[in-house]
This record gives structure tokens, sequence and C-alpha cells, in this order.
């Protein structure tokens, strides 16, 4: 696609459900990337996929959350059991360089839980 | 980890003003970039800039990595420039992630 897709835009759920968000990378970008952002924050790594490699998951906060990628293309993100914490804006950007390619963002997914 | 600390944390400028926007940071970098963040939120790259000077119309960017800073000029700020500008450093070791600043949040006033 022409940019970087997120989806939902919004999610508002209740404390305890699981939520999935998606993100479908520029096409032919190798890297993507999911970082999260609190309100009036700055951005806080989550993970990194890179190709067929095993993706860096460093910055997950805890087990409750989990991302894949299929195909080398779309990714989701998933957090189960969430909690008031995890409201945020989660933020998903590509590259075509691995690791040190320009980064495009997509507008994000705001998420509210309850 | 790698420390990112950008400057001022807040400005307010008149139309027309110009600008130098700082970012330190603590170790050796393979990879920064410069972002706006417009007030609805959307990320836009301006610069990849791990060293030298860049210029895109009335923005431009110095990095002097061994000095472990970089520089973001605006010149003839316009009322569009509001937002919120992030530096974000790729650590030599570790160049997967990006590690973002704080932000130095722009206000453009008529």
């Amino acid at each position: 696609g022409a940019g970087v897709s997120q989806s939902p835009s919004n999610k508002v759920t209740e404390k305890g459900k699981d939520v999935e968000l998606r993100c479908d990378p520029i096409s032919g970008h190798t890297a993507l990337y999911w970082y999260r952002q609190s309100l009036g924050q700055g951005l806080e790594f989550l993970i990194y996929f890179q190709g067929n490699s095993a993706p860096d998951k460093s910055g997950l906060p805890s087990d409750r959350f989990s991302a894949e990628r299929t195909g080398g293309s779309v990714s989701t993100l998933t957090i189960q059991r969430t909690q008031q914490e995890d409201s945020a804006v989660y933020l998903c950007a590509s590259s075509l360089v691995k690791a040190t390619g320009e980064l495009f963002f997509g507008e994000g997914s705001r998420l509210t839980v309850l | 980890g790698i420390q990112v600390e950008q400057s001022p944390p807040d400005l307010i400028l008149q139309e027309g003003a110009n600008s130098t926007l700082r970012c330190n940071f603590s170790d050796s970098v393979n990879n920064l970039q410069w972002f706006h963040q417009n007030p609805w939120g959307q990320l836009i790259n301006l610069f990849y800039i791990p060293s030298g000077t860049k210029q895109n119309g009335r923005l431009s960017a110095t990095t002097v990595a061994t000095e472990r800073y970089s520089l973001l000029y605006i010149s003839s700020s316009q009322t569009t420039d509001s937002g919120v500008y992030f530096c974000a450093v790729g650590h030599t070791g570790t160049a997967s992630k990006l590690t973002f600043g704080t932000g130095t949040r722009l206000q453009v006033t008529l």
C-alpha cells in the first residue's frame, strides 16, 4: 500500500478482555516495528521484526503482550487480559533497509481500557 | 541503555522566527532520525541523519556523531510546524530498535 495501515484506529475495551491490533506495512518493507505512546509521553519500543529472523521482543512489557508477523507482511499485536495501564496509542512502523533505514509510521491504534 | 535527551522541552515561537532543537545521546549510534508528530498524532520522518548535514526546504539537520549530538533547525517557522519533534537513535550493536527522546513541543503562533 501507499503507507503503513493500522486497524482499528480506536478500540475501547473492558479490563480483562483480549485485544488484537493489526499493522499492514508498506509493500516491500522488510522491517516492522511496534511502539507504544502513552498520553503526552515519548515512544516506547515493543518489538521488531526483520525478514525471517527471530524478532527482537526485548521491549514487550509483560507476557500478556505478543506479536506475530505472517508471511513477512502483516503483523498482529495481541494484548491478553488487558489492564488500565495498557491504555495508549500503539504505533506500527516499517522500513526498507534492515535496521538502519528510515522509519515510516502508521496513524496508530488508540486503545482505551476501562 | 542509551539515553536520549532533547532540549528545550517546550518552545513557543511567533510565525517567521527561527529555532534550533537539540538532541544529545549518551553513546555511539549508527542510526539517528528526526520526526515531527503533528497535533493529530501522525509521526512524519523528517531526516535520517546518523552523521553530517542535510537540508529539506526550511528544515535542516546536523549530526556530530563524535560529540554525540544532533541539531534540527527550523527557519521561517509556520503554524503548520507546530507539534512535537522527536529525535530517535539506534545504538551500535542493538541496531534493531530506535530509542526515542522525550521530544520538544513546539507551538508557532500568529
